[in-house]
């Protein structure tokens, strides 16, 4: 089935620097999208979301972009800081749909590195 | 303080007991979801809910069961038909709108 996807399992930064995350999504009909971090233990938080009108989208150090030509999603943190250190997941949904199920990328391990 | 609330955080089943997970929010959205994370893994839905006395099976239904009689309420009841519940369990709910959905902290449950 369709589902949604992330390109790397595990990503190790250093503390200061830059993170893209990305996702993959083929649900063609995917209008609406979020991104959560989870810290261990932890329910996921949300963290920023963009509809399918929009490419780009910011809030507080972080920036998601959507390219709904390649079906890509990526999250990008700025000035990656320790409590960045989480598991970062994508989601989709269509929102024409009434029953707007979110599904769920596999994550991303971020690792933040001194 | 509105939010969503689950309980227990921590729970243990035998072998061949049914359990039950609460989920409850204050939050006046009307639909509810249960996702199950295995470790390592993503979140993958159990059931969910659009209103009061209607839910939908999810991409992994078997061995679970829902009930929905409240708007605030949506338990979620892991029976002995479930192989292998060990898991961390995480409900959520979304408001109109199809915005994002809000999470509870979890709750993981052990068989013994």
């Amino acid at each position: 089935g369709e589902s949604v996807g992330l390109h790397l399992p595990t990503l190790s930064v250093q503390e200061g620097d830059n993170s893209i995350i990305n996702c993959a999504y083929s649900n063609s009909a995917s209008d609406y999208f979020i991104w959560y971090k989870q810290e261990s233990g932890k329910g996921p938080q949300f963290i920023i979301d963009i509809r399918s009108n929009m490419d780009k989208r910011q809030g507080q150090r972080v920036t998601v972009l959507l390219n709904k030509t390649v079906k890509h999603l990526s999250l990008q943190i700025a000035a990656t800081q320790p409590g960045d250190s989480a598991v970062y997941f994508c989601a989709e949904a269509v929102t024409t749909d009434s029953w707007g199920k979110l599904q769920f990328g596999a994550g991303t391990q971020v690792v933040v590195t001194p | 303080d509105g939010g969503i609330t689950q309980s227990p955080k921590y729970l243990f089943r035998k072998e061949g007991q049914n359990v039950t997970l609460s989920c409850e929010q204050n939050l006046n959205h009307d639909a509810m979801y249960w996702y199950r994370q295995d470790p390592g893994q993503g979140l993958r839905l159990i059931y969910y809910s659009q209103i009061v006395n209607d839910f939908q099976k999810g991409d992994i239904a078997e061995g679970y069961s829902v009930s929905r009689e409240k708007k605030e309420s949506f338990p979620l009841t892991v029976t002995s038909a479930q192989k292998n519940p060990t898991a961390f369990y995480l409900c959520a709910s979304r408001g109109p709108g199809n915005t994002e959905a809000f999470f509870g902290q979890g709750t993981r449950l052990t068989v013994v």
